[in-house]
Order: C-alpha cells, then sequence, then structure tokens
C-alpha cells in the first residue's frame, strides 16, 4: 500500500513566481488536506478538500493561495507569486470515507525555499 | 477544541518504556484524544485515538483517566527510531482539522 505521495520533496522558488505542489492520496482515501509548518513552528491547518470540493479553507490566507482535488489525479496546492516568507513544509494528508475524520495520515512533505 | 498541556521535553532509556503524559482538563463528552508524532524533516504520524476506554496498537497503549481529564501514551520498548516530537490532540470535529501545540519532544537514548 502507497502512503500519501507529494511531490516534488524540495522546490526553490525565487521571489513572484508560482509554487505547485502536489499530492496523491492513499488508495481509498477520499478526504485530503494541507498542513503548513514555518521553521521553528508548529503544524497549521490549511485546508480540507473532497474530490471537486473545498470543505474548510479556514487555514488558507486570504490571497495568492489556492488548492483543488479534481475528479481525476492529485490534489494541487498553489501559491502565486511567492515571497519568502512563504519558505516552509507543506505537508498533505490523507483519510478514508468514514469516521473518526481526524485519523489522517501524512505525506512525507514538500520542502518550499523562496530565494 | 479543548487545549492539551503535554510536558515540553522528556528523556527515556532504549528498551524502557516510555510514557507520555497530556492533560486535556476540559475535554468535552464527544471529544476524541488522538496522538501523533513527528520524527525530524518526516510528516507526522498517527499513532493511536481513544475516547473512553484504553486502546492498543501494534504501536503504542493509550490510558485515559476515567474522568477523562488526562491520558498517557505509552510506547512500551522505547527504541532510538522512536526519537519524536510528540502530540496530544483533542479534537471532535470531523474536519481533519488538527491544532497541532508545541508537543513533547522524547528523546530515546542508548
Amino acid at each position: 500500500n502507497a502512503g500519501v505521495m507529494q511531490n516534488p520533496r524540495h522546490l526553490v522558488r525565487r521571489r513572484g513566481q508560482e509554487a505547485r505542489l502536489r499530492c496523491s492520496p492513499m488508495k481509498g482515501h477520499s478526504h485530503v488536506y494541507w498542513y503548513r509548518q514555518l521553521p521553528e513552528e508548529g503544524l497549521k491547518f490549511m485546508v480540507y478538500l473532497q474530490k471537486e470540493n473545498i470543505i474548510d479553507e479556514s487555514g488558507m490566507p486570504k490571497e495568492r493561495f489556492s488548492a483543488e482535488f479534481p475528479k481525476e489525479g492529485p490534489s494541487i496546492l498553489r501559491i502565486q507569486q511567492v515571497v519568502r516568507g512563504d519558505s516552509a513544509a507543506y505537508f498533505c494528508a490523507s483519510s478514508p470515507p468514514g469516521r473518526p475524520v481526524n485519523t489522517i495520515y501524512f505525506g512525507e512533505g514538500s520542502w518550499l525555499t523562496v530565494v | 477544541d479543548a487545549k492539551t498541556t503535554q510536558p515540553t521535553s522528556m528523556d527515556c532509556a532504549e528498551g524502557r518504556a516510555a510514557n507520555l503524559p497530556c492533560n486535556h482538563s476540559t475535554i468535552s463528552g464527544n471529544e476524541y484524544v488522538y496522538w501523533y508524532r513527528q520524527i525530524h524533516s518526516q510528516g507526522p504520524q498517527y499513532i493511536i485515538h481513544g475516547l473512553k476506554n484504553n486502546e492498543t496498537n501494534e504501536m503504542a497503549s493509550l490510558i485515559i483517566t476515567e474522568d477523562r481529564k488526562s491520558s498517557t501514551l505509552i510506547l512500551p520498548h522505547a527504541t532510538l527510531r522512536d526519537t519524536a516530537v510528540y502530540y496530544c490532540i483533542v479534537s471532535s470535529s470531523n474536519t481533519g482539522k488538527l491544532i497541532f501545540g508545541q508537543g513533547t519532544t522524547l528523546q530515546v537514548k542508548p
């Protein structure tokens, strides 16, 4: 059973460029979550998606950040016009249908560095 | 979701049991207790969860007090690979919106 797959593992972007992070959930999982971990800080929830739906985006910054989980293909976290403060580890997680939803399985993360 | 309090750090000798405490005195009746851990530079790993009863799986045991105001995660035979930050989270939400605090940094020593 493959776990949650994230790519790229490491990404370097110049200020003003776009970053796209991809996440393939575990087989059979229909819920996807994105978390961010800034350097020396804790994990913060960003967004919860199901196929073609955003369920909870209360943790997403208001501008430049967007997420999708299309009917086919991986979930994408997109950061436009990146700034140095976006440098962080971005973790995707997934969970199967059913309860409790808070039993979620994380990927190994994508480390974004903005130079 | 209820707030949790954990010690900042703990040490444990390799091969001994590691007992990690967590206080959640404001927990409400429909809130579960979850434990996750994060090994350095890796993604968080689900360990175990419980509501009222004690729970055990291949990784750990979770002991929840009768009044549910505190719990203890037990790693029965700690190894060096168990060195990590351990997070105790209390939540009733069904949105995968976990609130990670600072956790307990467990250092397993040879």
